[in-house]
This record gives structure tokens, sequence and C-alpha cells, in this order.
């Protein structure tokens, strides 16, 4: 059975610095994908990053990268410079072979302080 | 580009009573999804359709609910009778294929008293 796991119900960040959201996975299919989702305060999920578990370089998109490590099973997001709005929860997502099976984790809730 | 749209966005109802909601996916996304959100909790896949066939279901409690995507567009979840700990967000997503990022709707508040 999949699973996802996010261990950090809650993270404190300072303005202008770098935070790292924690994700962990188990699949048994061979290929898989994972994702990572912003839920602000208004609830609509938004898309932020995609690593596919065949991609041999980590994602980047602007300020998001994701730490893909498959021999560890961690999918780590790293969001560089925090501004105010980054402020929300976040979740890991992973779908499993042939894009079916979504599963999500238990989210994070990120607090960036001024 | 148009996003997903959800309707009703809140909803309250009583135990027993029957709700239906609504969903239009982006244009031309093949793949449409609906969750059930519990609060305080990530979302969890009760449907997954590719066109107007169902691709999985496996957490859909099929005693009570009910889904159908007519002509491979628009989506309606219908829950009867519904119970107490139906009470969730319903959210509605959508993508071009299965596999890749899913664009999401506002979702829908169901309170069941």
């Amino acid at each position: 059975a999949q699973k996802i796991t996010q261990t950090q119900p809650g993270m404190f960040v300072q303005e202008k610095e770098a935070v790292t959201l924690d994700c962990t996975y188990d699949t048994s299919d061979p290929s898989y994908g994972l994702f990572w989702y912003k839920q602000p305060s208004s609830g609509e999920m938004i898309f932020l990053i995609y690593q596919g578990s065949y991609d041999q370089q980590n994602a980047t998109e602007g300020r998001y990268s994701l730490n893909f490590q498959k021999a560890r099973k961690s999918a780590n997001l790293v969001i560089s410079a925090s501004q105010l709005g980054d402020s929300a929860m976040y979740f890991c997502a992973m779908t499993g072979n042939g894009g079916f099976k979504t599963i999500f984790g238990a989210g994070t809730r990120l607090f960036v302080k001024a | 580009e148009a996003g997903v749209a959800q309707s009703p966005r809140y909803k309250i109802i009583e135990k027993r009573q029957s709700v239906a909601f609504w969903c239009n996916p982006i244009s031309g996304h093949a793949t449409l999804y609906w969750y059930q959100q519990i609060l305080g909790q990530g979302p969890k896949l009760l449907i997954q359709f590719q066109n107007n066939g169902v691709v999985d279901d496996s957490q859909l409690p099929k005693d009570r609910f009910s889904a159908e995507r007519l002509k491979g567009v628009d989506s309606t979840l219908k829950i009867q009778p519904a119970k107490l700990e139906d009470s969730a967000v319903y959210l509605c997503a959508s993508s071009l294929a299965p596999g890749i990022e899913q664009y999401f709707g506002p979702g829908t508040r169901l309170t069941v008293t």
C-alpha cells in the first residue's frame, strides 16, 4: 500500500530565510510521481512542483525546489527566501503507476514571521 | 483560462438528507477527481474519472456516495443519505492526463447536522 508521511505539523521561518518541509513516502510501484501543493487559508489547493520517480535531477520551480532522495524515499520541499505570503498548509502527494491512486500526506502548516 | 468551477460553495443539511455537488473542470482536461477533505487532514481521493469512465473508486463509500461524469465534461457527486461524518470540504480537481499536476476548484464545504 502507498503511504505519505509528513512529520512536521507546524513550522516557523523568518521572512527571507529558507525552509525545508519534510516528506517521506512508501510504495511498491516501479513508477510514481511526487507533488507538492499549497493550501492557503482561503482553501484552494495550488500546485507547486512535481518530481517523477525516474527523473535524474531535482525539480525546481522559481523559489521552490524538491530534494528527491530515492533510496531514502524522501521528497522534501525547499522554499528559498520565504515571503509572508508563503504562510499556508503544504501537502505532499504521490500518484502510483499509471497516474492512479493519488494520496496526500497530513500536511505541514508553515508560518512566516516578519 | 477559466479554472475548475464548483457549486455550491457551502451546504448545510440534516443527517439522512441527500445532497449533490457539481464540478466543471478546466476545458480539455480528460481526468477529473473528487476528494474529501476532513478538517485538519489531507484530501482523500474518492473517485477518479478518465473522460467519462471511472478508473478508480476504491475509496468511495458506494452504499451512500455516487458520482457521474456525463459526456466526459461536468461531474456530479451525490451523497444519499448523509451522515454526520460526511461533514467535510469536497474538492474537485482536473488534469490533462493521469499522473500530472492537478488543478483544484474552490471546494464545497458540507455541514451535516
